[in-house]
């Protein structure tokens, strides 16, 4: 079965400075992965997503993930956070259930902060 | 274009109550998801419509809740006799097809039961 582990459910950054969110998942197989974004009472945005191909990923408002297969991880980072930014975050991955759906396992979210 | 549209956007009931919440999918999106987002278990899957096949169950927590799709568009969750620990946000998703991974998400609903 899939899982998802997200390091630490919060986390606080100064406006500007790196943003590094950490997800680490288990798949039997090559997994679909992927990252949405939560705004307060809003539903979830997908932020970008890997399938096949380049490891680097880039996604909206300037975030990127890197699927690194032997540490079976999707770290998502920003060189520059925004206040904007301020949302919870969530890492997702999606195998092919023998009923023939994508559903999506996620991990518990990361709530980030940024500091003016 | 118009995104996945859920309603109502809040509900409050009573313990023991049946509530019904609707979702609309994009249009020409076969593929449709229901989730649940609560404190405790964070966001779990519920069930899956593609098409006309059978929907996955799979993630349904217990026989008071069922679903349905009705012409192979909107969507329907019902909940009976609903319990306290019923509370939280119910998200419906659809994708282009059975095969596509790339989900969209309406704003959810709000259930509070009291």
């Amino acid at each position: 079965a899939q899982s998802v582990t997200q390091l630490g459910s919060h986390v606080s950054v100064s406006e500007g400075a790196l943003v590094l969110l950490r997800c680490n998942y288990s798949s039997s197989v090559p997994p679909y992965l992927f990252w949405y974004v939560q705004y307060p009472n809003q539903g979830l945005q997908l932020l970008l997503k890997y399938t096949t191909g380049a490891t680097l990923v880039k996604g909206i408002n300037g975030f990127e993930a890197e699927f690194k297969k032997s540490e079976t991880s999707f770290h998502l980072t920003k060189p520059s956070a925004h206040m904007s930014d301020a949302a919870e975050y969530f890492c997702a991955v999606s195998e092919r259930s023998g009923a023939g759906s994508y559903q999506l396992t996620f991990g518990k979210g990361t709530k980030l902060s940024v500091i003016p | 274009g118009a995104g996945v549209s859920q309603s109502p956007s809040n509900k409050v009931t009573e313990k023991g109550k049946d509530v019904e919440l609707r979702c609309d999918p994009i249009s020409g999106h076969t593929a449709l998801y229901w989730y649940r987002q609560s404190l405790g278990q964070g966001l779990e899957f519920l069930i899956y419509f593609q098409g006309n096949s059978a929907p996955d169950k799979s993630g349904l927590p217990s026989d008071r809740f069922s679903a349905e799709r009705t012409g192979g568009s909107v969507s329907t969750l019902t909940i009976q006799r609903t319990q306290q620990e019923d509370s939280a946000v119910y998200l419906c998703a659809s994708s282009l097809s059975g095969r596509s991974y790339e989900q969209y998400f309406g704003p959810g609903t709000r259930l509070t039961v009291t």
